[in-house]
């Protein structure tokens, strides 16, 4: 079965960091490009990055750029998230999903960026 | 960016109705080497994420009902349940993967009367 399994979320202060893992089961996890996708509460869907199977291509939302980077690790079948500076409007449920269009997603992880 | 609008915002229909919902781009989403349209339709049901429905425009995913049609071209998009069952209540997203930032419209909330 395909998993995708998301982890590492929190309620942290404004201005500090946070990594997000999503651990991968099911499928050749080296094949396939991965992306983080959030969605604020009651809100809806935002692409937030993508990152290629060999990490040769990484792309990020404007709203991302210079304070999150993506990383995988393909022998351990995960993907990451390192977010810094944190903002309260980074506040939302981060979900991994496989390929371009997400075929598979993760169940989410929450992250509350608040004092 | 490519912007994509959905309309309406909601929708409440009755069990066996069909519905329609629009999707419509900022830009063309067809890529003239492969004549493909870079659209994708989810479908998210309350407390669950987001479901892959169809890809390319109108290729349904494995397993999806065969009532969940897709159809459209260019910057015009179209999601049309033909027989709307009560378990279809869920918001649905288009989605542009054609250019970065791979970016969503608003949704659509199908109610059931």
């Amino acid at each position: 079965e395909v998993q995708l399994v998301e982890s590492g979320g929190g309620l942290v202060q404004p201005g500090r960091s946070l990594k997000l893992s999503c651990v991968a089961s099911g499928f050749t996890f080296s094949n396939y490009g991965m992306n983080w996708i959030r969605q604020a509460p009651g809100k809806g869907l935002e692409w937030v990055a993508y990152i290629s199977s060999g990490s040769s291509y990484i792309y990020y939302a404007e709203t991302v750029k210079g304070r999150f980077t993506i990383s995988r690790d393909n022998a351990k079948n995960t993907l990451y998230l390192q977010m810094t500076s944190l903002r309260s409007e980074d506040t939302a449920l981060y979900y991994c999903a496989r390929e371009l269009p997400g075929d598979c997603w993760g169940q989410g992880v929450m992250v509350t960026v608040s004092s | 960016d490519i912007v994509m609008t959905q309309t309406p915002s909601s929708q409440a229909v009755s069990a066996g109705e069909k519905v329609t919902m629009s999707c419509k781009s900022s830009q063309s989403l067809l890529y003239s080497e492969n004549k493909k349209n870079y659209l994708a339709w989810y479908q998210q049901k309350p407390g669950q994420s987001p479901k892959l429905l169809i890809s390319w425009a109108s290729t349904r995913e494995s397993g999806v009902p065969d009532r969940f049609i897709g159809s459209g071209s260019g910057t015009d998009f179209t999601l049309t349940i033909s027989s709307v069952q009560a378990e279809d209540l869920a918001v649905y997203y288009c989605e542009q993967y054609y250019d970065t930032p791979f970016t969503f419209g608003s949704g659509t909330k199908l109610e059931i009367k």
